[in-house]
């Protein structure tokens, strides 16, 4: 049961442009959303995150819009830099008695971003 | 600098053998996890702590071990039982407690190899 999910497993943008990222989630619950970036063997980096209370969250290049009615996600960069070329997750989670601070996380979006 | 630690980087595993994965962290966050990331897929939940002492299972704890006797390690250990255990290893931590809407902050992760 895929509870999160990022159905483009890759996205190929040139510098400059913009990138879009997707996700969506199945589970209403959800009230708190992340988006992470990772480079080969190496940790993620956290990005950006939204509150379900607020439907964009602006920070730098980075933007985040939140649809709760689609339950649908989507990680705008702009302009694009070579340097942006990672693999992006989204994450999500909820406030219940059993899972305070766990986070479902989808299978990744790997962008390139070419010069 | 706060941060979180892992060691090794590389970790190669004999049939039958148990090994340990190291999690450190100087952040003072309650809240500890470990993840596991196979190729083309998300970062699934093994287990997690939210306080000293106390741990629960994630969503794949079969052939894995844990323990939290200190606030800042949260040492994770790969048993004969896990099938295939090759993956990459992650740690995170966050500030938690009862608190929703964390942001977990990662390790720069461990490779298990089986030989």
């Amino acid at each position: 049961d895929q509870q999160v999910k990022q159905n483009s497993p890759s996205l190929s943008v040139q510098e400059g442009r913009i990138s879009i990222l997707n996700c969506d989630y199945t589970n209403s619950m959800f009230d708190y959303f992340l988006w992470y970036k990772k480079y080969p063997a190496e940790g993620p980096t956290f990005l950006i995150s939204i509150s379900s209370i607020k439907d964009k969250n602006e920070d730098g290049r980075f933007t985040v819009f939140l649809n709760k009615s689609a339950k649908h996600l989507s990680l705008h960069i702009v302009p694009s830099q070579p340097g942006d070329s990672a693999v992006y997750f989204c994450a999500a989670s909820g406030v219940s008695s059993s899972n305070t601070g766990k986070l479902i996380f989808g299978q990744g979006t790997t962008l390139q971003v070419k010069p | 600098d706060g941060g979180i630690t892992q060691s090794p980087k590389y970790l190669f595993r004999k049939e039958g053998q148990n090994v340990t994965l190291s999690c450190e962290q100087n952040l003072n966050h309650d809240a500890m996890y470990w993840y596991r990331q196979d190729p083309g897929q998300g970062l699934r939940l093994i287990y997690y702590s939210q306080i000293v002492n106390d741990f629960q299972k994630g969503d794949i704890a079969e052939g894995y071990s844990v323990s939290r006797e200190k606030k800042e390690s949260f040492p994770l250990t790969v048993t004969s039982a896990q099938k295939n255990p090759t993956a990459f290893y992650l740690c995170a931590s966050s500030i938690g407690g009862t608190r929703a809407q964390e942001t977990q902050y990662f390790g720069p992760g461990t490779r298990l190899l089986v030989l």
